[in-house]
């Protein structure tokens, strides 16, 4: 079964420094990965999605990268800004123990960026 | 607007009582999803559907029923067979079962 670990858990950088957030995942049969951002007591919402034919995906200063031989994925942020301060969750999408497809998601980096 | 809209916002609940969080989309969405989420825990999987009249268990359905009678609904019931339903419940839709998930605001639900 799928499982997917971001480190770390929290990270502090000061406004305007360039960040990358790390996902890693065990199953590199992984059909996609999706990376969401949450903020406090609210819903997810959806940045960037990649399927596991595709290297990487770009929106904006968002820069998403899919490696499925190491197991591993990457959220670049360029030129953070306090309104980047959030809750970054990766989620690998396969085929669960059923034969179905499923997302399963990581515990998150909780990203403060500092004025 | 489009969007998926989940009430109530916030949700207290007795011991013994079986509660229902609603959800709602109107982005012509034919899979929807049922996640709970703890604190410092991932999401977890509940219930899900591909279509409607159709639903599949997640990881964690013990304890909890839904029903998919409408496209555009997906109610999930907390039965009172769910012995630690304090969570917070985000339901999600995508327009097939493979394809960027979008969440609703979320229900908080409290076991008083």
């Amino acid at each position: 079964k799928q499982e997917v670990t971001q480190i770390p858990a929290a990270l502090s950088v000061p406004e305007g420094e360039n960040l990358v957030l790390n996902c890693s995942f065990t199953d590199s049969a992984i059909y996609n990965l999706q990376w969401f951002r949450q903020d406090p007591g609210k819903g997810l919402t959806s940045l960037l999605l990649i399927q596991s034919s595709q290297r990487e995906q770009t929106s904006g200063r968002l820069n998403a990268s899919l490696d499925k031989s190491s197991g591993r994925s990457t959220l670049y942020i360029a030129a953070s800004q306090p309104g980047d301060s959030a809750t970054y969750l990766c989620a690998g999408g396969a085929n669960s123990g059923a034969g179905s497809y499923q997302l399963t998601f990581g515990k998150g980096t909780k990203l403060s960026v500092i004025p | 607007d489009g969007g998926i809209t989940q009430s109530p916002k916030y949700l207290f609940r007795k011991e013994g009582q079986n509660v229902t969080l609603s959800c709602e989309q109107n982005l012509n969405h034919d899979a929807m999803y049922w996640y709970r989420q703890d604190p410092g825990q991932g999401l977890r999987l509940i219930y899900y559907s591909q279509i409607v009249n159709d639903f599949q268990k997640g990881d964690i359905a013990e304890g909890y029923s839904v029903s998919r009678e409408k496209k555009e609904s997906f109610p999930l019931t907390v039965t009172s067979a769910q012995k630690n339903p304090t969570a917070f419940y985000l339901c999600a839709s995508s327009i097939a079962h493979t394809d960027t998930q979008y969440f609703g605001p979320g229900t908080r639900l409290t076991v008083l």
